[in-house]
């Protein structure tokens, strides 16, 4: 089993809807999470971090689940411009590298 | 604006041959990593260093060494390239040093698209 999993979509989703998607992380010890973004023929760029809480920014909502070890992204009001890998990355307690999923393609069509 | 820049976008070499893959930086970063990305398979950490003349194993180091002679730079080489080494290969860096703050954001370059044939 790996130890970061995503579904690697792609998702294909109209404009102005809401997309949801989630990632799985075997090692329960984890401790810090993110999302990245990487759009197509680039490098990946910072979307945000996942906070115990949940955190927003914008269209943007992030959460942890602990119990069952996964993280989430939901877009709001999808534009154009959110096509694009999500990358789901976790560092564990015990291991101080970060380890990234393979991503989740999301298409937004008009 | 922060800024990672490496050597060559697209690099065609043969079997066997040494490789070099230059990386800089111009944050004042101190860590800096080197990965490779695969289809399917996710950013694999291939060495690291979070100072000068230091380096530190990833995943995957066989068939790699690096170069941090300055702060700003980071080289990965190829001793004696081989086919599945064909890959996209991807520079970082970020805050924080050998606190080993790693929740600090990782900045990329654009990234090296190696063929090896």
């Amino acid at each position: 089993r790996k130890e970061v999993e995503q579904d690697p979509g792609p998702f294909n989703v109209p404009e102005g809807a809401t997309v949801a998607f989630n990632c799985t992380y075997s090692n329960s010890a984890s401790q810090s999470f993110f999302w990245y973004r990487q759009d197509c023929r680039k490098e990946p760029k910072l979307l945000m971090s996942v906070y115990s809480s949940g955190n927003e920014d914008g269209r943007f909502t992030a959460q942890l689940n602990r119990a069952s070890q996964y993280i989430s992204l939901l877009i709001r009001d999808s534009k154009l411009s959110d096509s694009a890998t999500y990358l789901c990355v976790v560092r564990s307690d015990s291991n101080y590298q970060l380890i990234w999923g393979a991503g989740t393609k999301l298409i937004i069509k008009p | 604006d922060v800024k990672v820049t490496q050597s060559s976008r697209y690099l065609v070499k043969r079997t066997g041959e040494k490789v070099f893959l230059e990386c800089v930086q111009d944050m004042d970063h101190e860590n800096m990593f080197w990965y490779r990305q695969d289809p399917g398979l996710g950013l694999r950490l291939i060495y690291f260093s979070y100072d000068v003349k230091m380096k530190e194993k990833g995943d995957i180091p066989e068939g790699y060494s690096v170069s941090r002679e300055k702060k700003e730079r980071f080289s990965l080489i190829l001793e004696s390239a081989s086919t599945n080494q064909t890959s996209m290969y991807l520079c970082a860096s970020s805050s924080g040093g050998a606190s080993f703050r790693v929740d600090n954001e990782q900045f990329f370059g654009p990234g090296t698209r190696l063929t090896v044939l």
